[in-house]
Protein backbone atom coordinates (compact mmCIF):
# COMPACT_ATOMS: atom_id res chain seq x y z
CA UNK A 1 0.00 0.00 0.00
CA UNK A 2 0.93 3.65 -0.64
CA UNK A 3 0.65 6.72 0.90
CA UNK A 4 2.12 10.46 1.13
CA UNK A 5 1.89 12.83 3.81
CA UNK A 6 2.15 16.80 3.15
CA UNK A 7 3.24 18.85 5.97
CA UNK A 8 1.22 22.12 6.16
CA UNK A 9 -1.73 22.47 4.81
CA UNK A 10 -1.42 26.12 4.42
CA UNK A 11 1.68 27.60 3.36
CA UNK A 12 2.93 31.47 2.76
CA UNK A 13 5.70 33.30 1.16
CA UNK A 14 6.42 36.63 0.01
CA UNK A 15 6.47 37.08 -4.34
CA UNK A 16 10.12 36.03 -4.82
CA UNK A 17 10.96 34.12 -1.83
CA UNK A 18 11.70 30.59 -2.06
CA UNK A 19 8.59 28.24 -2.26
CA UNK A 20 9.42 24.83 -0.03
CA UNK A 21 5.92 22.11 0.15
CA UNK A 22 7.10 19.02 1.97
CA UNK A 23 5.99 15.47 1.35
CA UNK A 24 6.51 12.12 2.67
CA UNK A 25 5.80 9.27 1.30
CA UNK A 26 4.96 5.54 2.39
CA UNK A 27 5.78 2.33 -0.16
CA UNK A 28 5.80 -1.14 0.01
CA UNK A 29 7.24 -0.90 -3.86
CA UNK A 30 9.51 0.95 -5.66
CA UNK A 31 7.14 4.16 -5.69
CA UNK A 32 6.56 6.85 -8.45
CA UNK A 33 5.71 10.33 -7.20
CA UNK A 34 3.89 13.22 -8.43
CA UNK A 35 3.19 16.59 -7.96
CA UNK A 36 0.02 18.01 -9.15
CA UNK A 37 -1.51 21.80 -9.04
CA UNK A 38 -4.67 22.58 -8.66
CA UNK A 39 -6.06 26.58 -9.65
CA UNK A 40 -10.09 27.39 -8.20
CA UNK A 41 -12.17 25.58 -9.79
CA UNK A 42 -10.42 23.44 -12.16
CA UNK A 43 -8.93 19.76 -12.60
CA UNK A 44 -5.09 18.96 -12.13
CA UNK A 45 -2.30 19.31 -13.92
CA UNK A 46 0.56 17.70 -13.28
CA UNK A 47 4.17 19.93 -12.30
CA UNK A 48 6.78 16.77 -12.28
CA UNK A 49 7.06 13.32 -11.69
CA UNK A 50 9.69 10.94 -10.25
CA UNK A 51 10.02 7.89 -11.86
CA UNK A 52 13.15 6.12 -10.33
CA UNK A 53 15.55 7.83 -12.81
CA UNK A 54 17.69 10.68 -12.05
CA UNK A 55 16.41 11.77 -8.11
CA UNK A 56 16.68 15.76 -8.87
CA UNK A 57 13.40 15.89 -11.04
CA UNK A 58 12.33 19.24 -12.88
CA UNK A 59 8.98 20.54 -13.92
CA UNK A 60 7.25 23.49 -15.15
CA UNK A 61 6.87 26.63 -14.20
CA UNK A 62 10.34 26.52 -12.53
CA UNK A 63 9.12 23.88 -9.99
CA UNK A 64 11.73 20.81 -9.32
CA UNK A 65 11.18 18.30 -6.61
CA UNK A 66 14.17 15.56 -5.28
CA UNK A 67 13.93 12.12 -4.03
CA UNK A 68 14.95 10.99 -0.69
CA UNK A 69 14.97 7.53 -0.09
CA UNK A 70 17.19 7.89 3.38
CA UNK A 71 14.18 10.33 4.28
CA UNK A 72 10.96 8.58 2.53
CA UNK A 73 10.40 12.50 1.28
CA UNK A 74 10.15 14.34 -2.02
CA UNK A 75 9.83 18.00 -1.20
CA UNK A 76 8.83 20.61 -4.12
CA UNK A 77 10.53 23.92 -3.95
CA UNK A 78 10.77 26.80 -6.31
CA UNK A 79 13.69 29.51 -5.81
CA UNK A 80 11.40 32.64 -6.34
CA UNK A 81 7.87 32.64 -5.56
CA UNK A 82 5.46 34.73 -8.54
CA UNK A 83 2.02 35.49 -7.67
CA UNK A 84 0.99 33.57 -10.41
CA UNK A 85 1.96 30.29 -8.41
CA UNK A 86 -0.87 30.90 -5.53
CA UNK A 87 -2.95 27.53 -6.05
CA UNK A 88 -3.44 24.17 -4.00
CA UNK A 89 -0.49 21.39 -4.44
CA UNK A 90 -0.95 17.87 -4.22
CA UNK A 91 1.65 15.11 -3.48
CA UNK A 92 0.74 11.65 -5.44
CA UNK A 93 2.55 8.17 -5.42
CA UNK A 94 1.57 4.88 -7.29
CA UNK A 95 2.94 1.99 -7.40
CA UNK A 96 5.78 1.58 -10.05
CA UNK A 97 3.54 -1.23 -11.85
CA UNK A 98 0.57 -2.89 -11.83
CA UNK A 99 -2.82 -1.11 -12.39
CA UNK A 100 -2.53 2.94 -12.15
CA UNK A 101 -4.10 3.96 -8.73
CA UNK A 102 -2.79 7.11 -7.93
CA UNK A 103 -2.81 7.84 -3.99
CA UNK A 104 -2.93 11.73 -3.34
CA UNK A 105 -2.08 13.71 0.00
CA UNK A 106 -4.73 15.82 1.40
CA UNK A 107 -3.01 19.47 -0.50
CA UNK A 108 -0.85 22.16 0.47
CA UNK A 109 -2.50 25.44 -0.49
CA UNK A 110 -0.13 27.87 -1.21
CA UNK A 111 -0.04 31.81 -1.05
CA UNK A 112 1.66 34.30 -2.05
CA UNK A 113 1.62 37.83 -0.75
CA UNK A 114 2.92 40.82 -2.82
CA UNK B 1 -5.17 16.88 -29.37
CA UNK B 2 -8.56 17.10 -27.47
CA UNK B 3 -8.02 16.64 -23.74
CA UNK B 4 -9.74 15.31 -21.11
CA UNK B 5 -13.53 16.64 -21.17
CA UNK B 6 -16.78 15.93 -18.43
CA UNK B 7 -19.87 16.77 -18.32
CA UNK B 8 -22.26 18.28 -17.00
CA UNK B 9 -20.18 21.20 -14.97
CA UNK B 10 -22.43 21.54 -12.75
CA UNK B 11 -24.90 19.17 -11.28
CA UNK B 12 -27.34 19.21 -8.07
CA UNK B 13 -29.52 16.46 -6.98
CA UNK B 14 -31.51 15.49 -4.42
CA UNK B 15 -30.51 12.66 -1.54
CA UNK B 16 -31.90 9.35 -3.06
CA UNK B 17 -31.67 10.46 -6.37
CA UNK B 18 -29.49 9.07 -9.04
CA UNK B 19 -26.57 10.72 -11.20
CA UNK B 20 -24.66 9.91 -14.07
CA UNK B 21 -21.49 11.66 -15.00
CA UNK B 22 -19.38 11.45 -18.26
CA UNK B 23 -16.33 11.74 -19.30
CA UNK B 24 -14.20 11.59 -23.01
CA UNK B 25 -10.57 10.47 -22.71
CA UNK B 26 -7.48 12.05 -23.88
CA UNK B 27 -7.45 10.84 -27.46
CA UNK B 28 -4.97 7.73 -28.11
CA UNK B 29 -5.86 6.70 -24.22
CA UNK B 30 -7.58 3.51 -23.26
CA UNK B 31 -7.40 3.53 -19.41
CA UNK B 32 -10.25 5.64 -17.60
CA UNK B 33 -9.28 6.47 -13.83
CA UNK B 34 -12.75 8.21 -11.71
CA UNK B 35 -11.62 10.14 -8.13
CA UNK B 36 -14.21 11.79 -5.59
CA UNK B 37 -12.65 15.67 -4.68
CA UNK B 38 -14.45 16.45 -1.49
CA UNK B 39 -13.79 20.34 0.03
CA UNK B 40 -10.93 20.76 1.40
CA UNK B 41 -9.42 17.08 0.30
CA UNK B 42 -6.99 15.39 -2.07
CA UNK B 43 -9.24 13.35 -4.36
CA UNK B 44 -9.87 9.74 -3.70
CA UNK B 45 -9.50 7.16 -6.23
CA UNK B 46 -13.05 5.18 -6.80
CA UNK B 47 -12.24 2.99 -9.90
CA UNK B 48 -10.61 2.72 -12.72
CA UNK B 49 -11.75 1.48 -16.51
CA UNK B 50 -9.44 -0.55 -18.42
CA UNK B 51 -10.74 -1.80 -21.84
CA UNK B 52 -14.31 -1.56 -20.66
CA UNK B 53 -13.46 -3.62 -17.88
CA UNK B 54 -13.05 -2.09 -14.16
CA UNK B 55 -9.53 -2.51 -13.42
CA UNK B 56 -8.96 -1.48 -9.97
CA UNK B 57 -11.66 -0.12 -7.21
CA UNK B 58 -10.88 2.18 -4.10
CA UNK B 59 -12.87 2.10 -1.04
CA UNK B 60 -15.95 3.14 -2.23
CA UNK B 61 -19.79 1.14 -2.01
CA UNK B 62 -21.04 -0.18 -5.07
CA UNK B 63 -23.48 2.31 -5.50
CA UNK B 64 -20.73 3.65 -7.16
CA UNK B 65 -20.38 1.93 -10.62
CA UNK B 66 -19.30 3.08 -14.15
CA UNK B 67 -18.55 2.18 -17.75
CA UNK B 68 -16.52 2.28 -20.38
CA UNK B 69 -17.48 2.19 -24.08
CA UNK B 70 -15.45 0.94 -27.01
CA UNK B 71 -14.14 4.78 -27.86
CA UNK B 72 -12.93 4.52 -24.08
CA UNK B 73 -15.07 7.50 -23.01
CA UNK B 74 -16.76 6.32 -19.70
CA UNK B 75 -19.43 7.13 -17.23
CA UNK B 76 -19.83 7.61 -13.26
CA UNK B 77 -22.74 6.39 -11.65
CA UNK B 78 -24.24 7.30 -8.36
CA UNK B 79 -27.29 5.63 -6.83
CA UNK B 80 -29.00 6.43 -3.91
CA UNK B 81 -27.27 10.06 -3.49
CA UNK B 82 -26.38 11.02 -0.05
CA UNK B 83 -25.27 14.24 1.50
CA UNK B 84 -21.63 12.87 1.90
CA UNK B 85 -21.44 12.47 -1.88
CA UNK B 86 -21.62 16.35 -2.68
CA UNK B 87 -18.07 16.79 -4.05
CA UNK B 88 -15.76 17.36 -7.26
CA UNK B 89 -15.41 14.65 -9.84
CA UNK B 90 -12.70 13.93 -11.43
CA UNK B 91 -11.98 12.14 -14.42
CA UNK B 92 -8.39 11.25 -15.69
CA UNK B 93 -7.50 9.66 -18.83
CA UNK B 94 -3.80 7.51 -19.86
CA UNK B 95 -2.49 5.08 -22.24
CA UNK B 96 -1.85 1.51 -20.41
CA UNK B 97 0.92 -0.54 -22.32
CA UNK B 98 1.11 -2.90 -19.74
CA UNK B 99 4.15 -1.49 -18.29
CA UNK B 100 4.88 0.83 -16.14
CA UNK B 101 2.73 3.92 -14.97
CA UNK B 102 2.24 6.52 -17.76
CA UNK B 103 1.06 9.74 -16.61
CA UNK B 104 -2.86 10.72 -15.93
CA UNK B 105 -4.20 13.66 -17.73
CA UNK B 106 -7.23 15.12 -15.65
CA UNK B 107 -10.46 16.51 -16.71
CA UNK B 108 -11.64 19.54 -14.97
CA UNK B 109 -14.34 17.83 -12.71
CA UNK B 110 -17.81 17.68 -12.38
CA UNK B 111 -18.90 19.78 -9.19
CA UNK B 112 -22.18 17.18 -7.84
CA UNK B 113 -24.00 19.24 -4.93
CA UNK B 114 -26.74 16.59 -2.87
CA UNK B 115 -29.01 18.71 -1.37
Amino acid sequence: AQSVTQLGSHVSVSEGALVLLRCNYSSSVPPYLFWYVQYPNQGLQLLLKYTSAATLVKGINGFEAEFKKSETSFHLTKPSAHMSDAAEYFCAVSALRGYQKVTFGTGTKLQVIP
Amino acid sequence: ETGVTQSPTHLIKTRGQQVTLRCSSQSGHNTVSWYQQALGQGPQFIFQYYREEENGRGNFPPRFSGLQFPNYSSELNVNALELDDSALYLCASSSNTGGPMNEQFFGPGTRLTVL
